[in-house]
């Protein structure tokens, strides 16, 4: 079956380290997108990539960073620099920017 | 910059009642729309559509209800089950300078009493 899979479910990282958050699909998507949620909030979205080797900064990109080597694969690192990095975050895909997305199951950082 | 918001951020209904979820947008040049269904620790799921040339799509259960004139949407759920019972927020498309962007509402969370 095609669908975007996000991992890990949980995450756990302490003050002052990177974490990387893992994104790949297999629905031959152009565009792929991370978003951060938080309690009372809509979607917002960190980074975006319309197609291989490049990605444009969202509405949050402080304190994160993405690569996009290949179409399936869309990782996004949480740096040291994020200061207030707990949240759940969504990777989705659409066929290309202005479709409908595919979401992924997320993923919930914790710092500790 | 666009905003994308809704009138109720939660709503409890009996089971088999129906269910009206609305929400409002800015930009009255968005062109297309999109509710999503989010249970709790899980992604959001596609559930029906509609582009701004209409302004009603139904589906199984649902019927999405769009309002150019004062920017609003609503989403129609028939009688609604338990399994209903979950986060459900729209998605408006608008035209930002790197091409089309979609804007996310807060939400309104669903519960259905049995």
């Amino acid at each position: 079956d095609g669908g975007i899979t996000q991992s890990p479910k949980y995450l756990f990282r302490k003050e002052g380290q990177n974490v990387t958050l893992s994104c790949e699909q297999n629905l031959n998507h152009d565009a792929m997108y991370w978003y951060r949620q938080d309690p009372g909030q809509g979607l917002r979205l960190i980074y975006y990539s319309q197609i291989v080797n490049d990605f444009q900064k969202g509405d949050i990109a402080e304190g994160y960073s993405v690569s996009r080597e290949k179409k399936e694969s869309f990782p996004l690192t949480v740096t040291s620099a994020q200061k207030n990095p707990t949240a759940f975050y969504l990777c989705a895909s659409s066929i290309e920017t202005g479709f409908g997305y595919t979401f992924g199951s997320g993923t919930r950082l914790t710092v500790v | 910059g666009e905003s994308v918001g809704l009138h109720l951020p939660t709503l409890s209904v009996q089971e088999g009642d129906n269910s009206i979820i609305n929400c409002a947008y800015s930009n009255s040049a968005s062109d297309y729309f999109i509710w999503y269904k989010q249970e709790s620790g899980k992604g959001p799921q596609f559930i029906i559509d509609i582009r701004s040339n209409m302004d009603k799509r139904q589906g199984q259960r649902v019927t999405v209800l769009l309002n150019k004139t004062v920017k609003h949407l609503s989403l129609q759920i028939a009688a609604t089950q338990p399994g209903d019972s979950a986060v459900y927020f729209c998605a408006e498309r608008a035209r930002r300078n790197t091409g089309n962007q979609f804007y996310f509402g807060t939400g309104t969370s669903l519960t259905v009493i049995p």
